[in-house]
């Protein structure tokens, strides 16, 4: 059964704090990681993604550290704005499968 | 650039009525999928496309059916709504199995 576990499910963070999600599976197949961000309302958004030959990835304040041994990834948004408040899902997909994998979500509010 | 998009965004069925969901992207994208959406349990895959012409069942099928109409549209139908049935329902396409899945605003879906 595919599986990616996420934690924490929620996550409480002041103004320009760092925000820290993880992430991690077991299929060893998977080989795409994208982080999707949800807003209220709407339906979830490409926001970074990273394939298992690097080990970090970084755009703007947000960067995905990844660690293919431990079979882990982890989001990090940097100087945590209030406008950052929203569910992050991370997800992963393998060359065999057809769909994505998707994460139970991380509800993040960050506080003015 | 409409993107993906989605009819109804909510709907109140009875239990035992039957609807359908439509999606239509305008990428030119190849794959196409349906994700129900529920608290705390991320979004779980329904029913994928990875190509016009074919479909295959995912995680959660049972109690739903698709059609790929055309390369651009793909339908979800609910042949007897069930409460269990309730929940947020997104669209979504990628160009291939392998890259970027872009969402529709989802359609929230009540049966009583």
């Amino acid at each position: 059964q595919q599986q990616v576990k996420q934690s924490p499910q929620s996550l409480i963070v002041q103004k320009g704090g760092i925000s820290i999600i993880n992430c991690a599976y077991e299929n060893t197949a998977f080989d795409y990681f994208p982080w999707y961000q949800q807003f209220p309302g709407k339906g979830p958004a490409l926001l970074i993604a990273i394939r298992p030959d690097v080990s970090e990835k970084k755009e703007g304040r947000f960067t995905i550290s990844f660690n293919k041994s431990a079979k882990q990834f982890s989001l990090h948004i940097m100087d945590s704005q209030p406008g950052d408040s929203a569910t992050y899902f991370c997800a992963a997909r393998d060359n065999y499968g057809q769909n994505f994998v998707f994460g139970p979500g991380t509800r993040l509010s960050v506080l003015p | 650039n409409a993107g993906v998009t989605q009819t109804p965004k909510f709907q109140v069925l009875k239990t035992g009525q039957s609807m359908t969901l439509q999606c239509a992207q305008d990428m030119n994208h190849n794959s196409m999928y349906w994700y129900r959406q529920d608290p705390g349990m991320g979004l779980r895959l329904i029913y994928y496309s990875a190509s016009e012409g074919t479909t295959d069942k995912g995680e959660v099928p049972n109690g739903y059916n698709v059609s790929r109409l055309n390369k651009r549209e793909f339908s979800l139908r609910l042949e007897s709504a069930a409460p269990s049935q309730t929940s947020v329902y997104f669209c979504a396409s990628s160009k291939t199995a392998n890259t970027e899945a872009f969402f529709g605003q989802g359609t929230r879906l009540t049966v009583v």
